[in-house]
């Protein structure tokens, strides 16, 4: 199976919370990260996580880690039209020297 | 901060003709560059990781005579697809590791091959 799954659609209506998953499967991650890529762009780093870490917060963002079953989570609260993108949910497994692991990417879609 | 650049953002070549595409970061030093590759609706996969002053480590199925890097300073490392056929059109994006753990990516270079 893949390294990094997630689903590769989510809608949500204007103003409710969005809640996009992620699931990994190999244990050694040491950092997990959420990343975001409007059409035609590149990606534009959200936020990470640190593996011995459960949860992170940032402004309307919560990052939820479960560890024992592999599982990353992106919370965006009140979510907005210009929320609407791709989601890349991405490991590393080593330091500075590896590259990122990245999972298909969910579309956020908001309807309103 | 944080920010990088690529150049250029779109190319348009003929088969048999080589590309070269910069990856620069522009307020910080990066001994490590990676450059990615994604096709249309995938994600991104690692081609490979470009290490100042050092050969690149190039992913396992990625050709290093047809994607030759360079990575001459610890702001600028360039990509160039050799002899590029249509089957190498695709999205190009590097990022440059600022720390252990930060990644971040430029603009992404859209390269068509006719």
């Amino acid at each position: 199976g893949e390294d990094v799954e997630q689903s590769l659609f989510l809608s949500v209506r204007e103003g409710d919370s969005s809640v996009i998953n992620c699931t990994y499967t190999d244990s050694s991650s040491t950092y997990l990260y959420w990343y975001k890529q409007e059409p035609g762009a590149g990606l534009q780093l959200l936020t990470y996580i640190f593996s011995n870490m459960d949860m992170k917060q940032d402004q309307r963002l919560t990052v939820l880690l479960n560890k024992k079953d592999k599982h990353l989570s992106l919370r965006i609260a009140d979510t907005q039209t210009g929320d609407s993108a791709i989601y890349f949910c991405a490991e590393i497994r080593g330091g500075g020297a590896d590259g990122l692991t990245f999972g298909k990417g969910t579309h956020l879609i908001i309807q309103p | 901060g944080a920010v990088v650049s690529q150049h250029p953002s779109r190319v348009i070549c003929k088969s048999g003709t080589s590309v070269k595409i910069e990856c620069r970061s522009l307020d910080f030093q990066a001994t490590t560059m990676f450059w990615y590759r994604q096709f249309p609706k995938q994600s991104l996969m690692l081609m490979a990781t470009s290490n100042e002053g050092s050969k690149a480590t190039y992913e396992q199925g990625v050709e290093k005579d047809k994607f030759l890097i360079n990575h001459a300073s610890l702001t600028l490392s360039t990509l160039t697809v050799t002899s590029a056929h249509p089957e190498d059109s695709s999205f190009y994006i590097c990022s440059a590791s600022r720390s252990s753990y930060e990644q971040y990516f430029g603009p992404g270079t859209r390269l068509t091959v006719t």
